[in-house]
C-alpha cells in the first residue's frame, strides 16, 4: 500500500491565486514527520517545510503553509499568492519512528503558474 | 558555504561499463543518502550510511555499490550489473534531530549510450 499518496499529478494556477497541493499518509505510529520538497526544472531539492505529528500549530514558513489534519492523515501544502517562481514539482515525504532517518516519498504534483 | 557537492552533472555510460558517482558534503553530517529519480515518479533509496565504513541497502540496491572511507565522501557506483541505470541520481545527508530535512546535492543526469 502506498504510504505517501498525493492525487494531483499536475495542476495549473493563475499567478497571485493562492494553490493548495494535497498529501496523505498511512502510518502506524504515533510519532512521525512530515516534510514538502520543493524541485526546481534544475533538478534540486530544496526543503521547504516540516510538521511533527505532535505538532499542535500547523507549521508556516513565509508563503508556505501546511494544513495538517492528523485525524485524516493529511498534509496538504498551500502556497499563498502564487508566483511564477513557484512553477515545479513539489514532493510530500513521511519520516516515521526508527526509521534511521530515512524519508518515504510521493510520487509528486507538477505546479505551473500561468502569468 | 556549506553543501552537499554531486559531480559530474551528466555522465554518459556505455553498455556494459562501470561508472562512479561523486558525493562531497562539507556539513559535518554523519548520514548520507544515494537516491534515484525516475521520470515522474518520487525517489527511491538506494543505498544509505550512517557512520564512516558502514552503510545500508535501500529498497533498490541490486547493481549498485557504495564505499564512505570518510565522513565528508559517499561516492556510487553503478555497475553493469544495473540493466536500466538511465536516471537522475541524488546525493543527500542529514542533520542530526527530528525535525530535519534532508540537504541534497544538485544531481547527477546519467544516461546509457
Amino acid at each position: 500500500a502506498q504510504k505517501i499518496t498525493q492525487t494531483q499529478p499536475g495542476m495549473f494556477v493563475q499567478e497571485k491565486e493562492a494553490v493548495t497541493l494535497d498529501c496523505t499518509y498511512d502510518t502506524s505510529d504515533q510519532s512521525y514527520g512530515l516534510f514538502w520538497y520543493k524541485q526546481p526544472s534544475s533538478g534540486e531539492m530544496i526543503f521547504l517545510i516540516y510538521q511533527g505529528s505532535y505538532d499542535e500549530q500547523n507549521a508556516t514558513e513565509g508563503r508556505y503553509s501546511l494544513n495538517f489534519q492528523k485525524a485524516r492523515k493529511s498534509a496538504n501544502l498551500v502556497i499563498s499568492a502564487s508566483q511564477l517562481g513557484d512553477s515545479a514539482m513539489y514532493f510530500c515525504a513521511m519520516r516515521e519512528t526508527d526509521s534511521n532517518y530515512q524519508l518515504i516519498w510521493g510520487a509528486g504534483t507538477k505546479l505551473i503558474i500561468k502569468p | 558555504d556549506g553543501g552537499i557537492t554531486q559531480s559530474p552533472k551528466y555522465l554518459f555510460r556505455k553498455e556494459g561499463q562501470n561508472v562512479t558517482l561523486s558525493c562531497e558534503q562539507n556539513l559535518n553530517h554523519d548520514a548520507m543518502y544515494w537516491y534515484r529519480q525516475d521520470p515522474g515518479q518520487g525517489l527511491r533509496l538506494i543505498y544509505y550510511s550512517q557512520i564512516v565504513n558502514d552503510f545500508q541497502k535501500g529498497d533498490i540496491a541490486e547493481g549498485y555499490s557504495v564505499s564512505r572511507e570518510k565522513k565528508e565522501s559517499f561516492p556510487l557506483t553503478v555497475t553493469s550489473a544495473q540493466k536500466n541505470p538511465t536516471a537522475f541520481y541524488l546525493c543527500a545527508s542529514i542533520a542530526p534531530g527530528w525535525n530535519y530535512g534532508y540537504t541534497f546535492g544538485s544531481g547527477t543526469r546519467l544516461t546509457v549510450v
